[in-house]
């Protein structure tokens, strides 16, 4: 089955405490990237990569990381200079014009 | 970063009842994309544009690539309770190909909620 896969889809963690978060992509997209989404507010972007061992910052990308090693994988860290990571993470790949999302995960900081 | 306006912000109509809803952006757009999205789960594409004036549907749902190439509009014909979820409409704006900049501009999204 060919798609996105997002893990863990709950994940705790205690304040101060980075934690990284799992997305896995085999649909051959060049592209991902990594959304926030909190209520009301809609999709916000915080990394994307257009290919691998590049990554640009997008809206929202303070205390945030990522790494792009492979081409499947597009990891992100919510590291503890991140104010307030409670929300509900979204990972994407695209084709040349559209974009396909994975189930999402939702971390809650404690 | 910048954002589509999209409206109405939520609606609650009686199954049966045909649906519309539509974004506008400052700038002119050459792709426009309508999700769809459950709670808790992730948005799954339903419908995207690529030309001004071009319609397309997918079942009951038809959405338009509006001809300024500054708006777009998805209708729902016959509405029924698994139409339930939040709508979002995504664009790309013109003079970033789409091989040099992928990235999407979003609206905040439709809340529809149907009365069985």
């Amino acid at each position: 089955d060919g798609g996105i896969t997002q893990s863990p889809k709950y994940l705790f963690r205690k304040e101060g405490q980075n934690v990284t978060l799992s997305c896995e992509q085999n649909l051959n997209h060049d592209a991902m990237y990594w959304y926030r989404q909190d209520p009301g507010q809609g999709l916000r972007l915080i990394y994307y990569s257009q290919i691998v061992n590049d990554f640009q910052k997008g809206d929202i990308a303070e205390g945030y990381s990522v790494s792009r090693e492979k081409k499947e994988s597009f990891p992100l860290t919510v590291t503890s200079a991140q104010k307030n990571p409670t929300a509900f993470y979204l990972c994407a790949s695209s084709t040349p014009n559209e974009q396909f999302f994975g189930p999402g995960t939702r971390l809650t900081v404690l | 970063g910048q954002q589509l306006n999209q409206s109405p912000q939520s609606m609650f109509i009686q199954e049966g009842e045909d649906v519309s809803m539509n974004c506008t952006s400052s700038s002119i757009f050459n792709t426009w994309l309508w999700y769809k999205q459950d709670p808790g789960e992730g948005p799954v594409l339903l419908i995207a544009l690529y030309k001004a004036g071009e319609l397309t549907s997918n079942g009951r749902l038809t959405a338009q690539f509006g001809i300024t190439r500054k708006d777009s509009f998805l209708n729902i014909s016959a509405s029924i309770p698994s139409d339930v979820g939040i709508y979002f409409c995504a664009g790309r704006e013109m003079g970033f190909r789409a091989g040099n900049n992928r990235k999407l501009i979003w609206g905040l999204g439709t809340s529809l909620a149907v009365n069985p």
